[in-house]
């Protein structure tokens, strides 16, 4: 199985400031089509995930444009260039190109 | 809008057997790939079984390969996991998701609101 790593597992960020959260996998993500197959999700306090990013750098539908993803092969990157109140939550990277699907550890984020 | 409730969840004693459904709607659900995901109290994701947009191909976690079944009613628009021989450490909310699948990889999860099995004598 792929092996996610993320870190830091927790992040206490100050509104208006940036974050970065990284994601490691223990095999290549990146594919010959040049798709990395790897989401970020968030998941807030009593709900169920929600997805941010996908294929490595593509925002989801809806997701502020705060939020960037980035990175190649078995080395990612989740940005937010300024934190906002509402971005506390648990975030996870994911990858799907080889099953099981498997998860990194999550990273929390809290506000200061 | 993608819509996905379950339902089915409960409290079953181990060894017992227990069926979640997944209701889909806002999306042709003939057309996706399904899964099913779950995470324990105060855990994380894990991932337990897919199923192709026409039933032709399965797939399961190891942790429950053997016990639990997924299935799907495109007719009705619904997503089945049966379990069987649960067993405590099955205990979790278990939420269905539509995957993407390009005849590469999986991506691009949109997720129900879970529901809760508690597996306890």
């Amino acid at each position: 199985d792929i092996v996610m790593t993320q870190s830091p597992l927790s992040l206490t960020v100050t509104p208006g400031e940036p974050a970065s959260i990284s994601c490691r996998s223990s095999q290549s993500l990146l594919h010959r089509n040049r798709q990395n197959y790897l989401d970020w999700y968030l998941q807030k306090p009593g709900q169920s995930p929600l997805l941010l990013i996908y294929l490595g750098s593509t925002r989801a539908s809806g997701v502020p444009e705060r939020f960037s993803g980035s990175g190649s092969g078995t080395d990612f990157t989740l940005k937010i260039n300024r934190v906002e109140a509402e971005d506390v939550g648990i975030y996870y990277c994911m990858q799907a190109l080889q099953t099981p699907a498997t998860f990194g550890q999550g990273t929390k984020l809290e506000i200061k | 809008q993608v819509q996905l409730v379950e339902s089915g969840g409960g409290v079953v004693q181990p060894g017992r057997s227990l069926r979640l459904s997944c209701v889909a709607s806002g999306f042709p659900f003939s057309s996706y790939v399904m899964h099913w995901v779950r995470q324990a109290p105060g855990k994380g994701l894990e991932w337990v079984a897919l199923i192709w947009h026409d039933g032709g191909h399965k797939e399961y976690a190891d942790s429950v390969k053997g016990r639990f079944t997924i299935s799907r009613d495109n007719s009705k628009n619904t997503l089945n996991l049966e379990m069987s021989s649960l067993r405590v450490e099955d205990t979790a909310v278990y939420y269905c998701a539509r995957g993407n699948y390009d005849s590469v990889g999986y991506y691009h999860f949109n997720w129900g609101q879970g529901t809760l099995v508690a597996v306890s004598s």
